[in-house]
């Protein structure tokens, strides 16, 4: 079955970039239908939707994060990635990818990685 | 922006008991893009609903999502769980689509009393 893996630093300095990557395995990224997201949770709060993308290159970001994010694929290796940009400590949080269905739902997630922006 | 408000915060009930847990939009939402989630401490959330009432693969059927209306849409959505199982006690989300946009709800924790 498909599974989802993130990869970066688990520390970012303030006003850097924070990068993650995640592969897919147990299926291709290209598969029509599916769009691969990322979503983020702070510390003891809720699920945060951060955007999407189709394997075509599409994307869709949530508005309150969209002039700070870049959701960009790599179908050659299976991966897709988030670049979120001038980071603050409100920005750590544990984040996830996953294989978005849409009317479907989101499964499966990752099993998230956690960054901290601090100095 | 669609804004969902999840009720309780917090539930407290005994395994066995039921749990009713409500999911208000504050637009209309079709019912087609509502689901729920679970999500146990230290876990990544799990698919449990999808389109307001039909359940994920491996999901037992004391889970039930309802909120469908003649319409195929509405702003209130409920997620039952008939008979509460010692793993069923998680913290729960709906979540929506609307014109490729997606939010989630606050969540609902559900505790043993």
């Amino acid at each position: 079955q498909v599974q989802l893996q993130e990869s970066g630093p688990g520390l970012v300095k303030p006003s850097q970039t924070l990068s993650l990557t995640c592969t897919v395995s147990g299926g291709s990224i290209s598969s029509g239908g599916y769009y691969w997201s990322w979503i983020r949770q702070h510390p003891g709060k809720g699920l945060e939707w951060i955007g999407y993308i189709y394997y075509s290159g599409s994307t869709y970001y949530n508005p309150s994060l969209k002039s700070r994010v870049t959701i960009s694929v790599d179908t050659s290796k299976n991966q897709f990635s988030l670049k979120l940009s001038s980071v603050t400590a409100a920005d750590t949080a544990v984040y996830y990818c996953a294989r978005d269905l849409h009317a479907l739902g989101i499964e499966p997630w990752g099993q998230g990685t956690l960054v901290t922006v601090s100095s | 922006e669609i804004v969902l408000t999840q009720s309780p915060g917090t539930l407290s009930l005994s395994p066995g008991e039921r749990a009713t847990l409500s999911c208000r939009a504050s637009q209309s939402v079709r019912s087609n893009s509502l689901a729920w989630y679970q999500q146990k401490p230290g876990q990544s959330p799990r698919l449990l609903i999808y389109g307001a009432s039909n359940r994920a693969s491996g999901i037992p059927d004391r889970f039930i999502g309802s909120g469908y209306s003649g319409s195929g849409s509405g702003t209130d959505f409920t997620l039952i769980i008939s008979r509460l199982e010692p793993e069923d006690f998680a913290v729960y989300y709906c979540q929506q689509y609307a014109g490729s946009l997606l939010t989630f709800g606050g969540g609902t924790k559900v505790e043993i009393k």
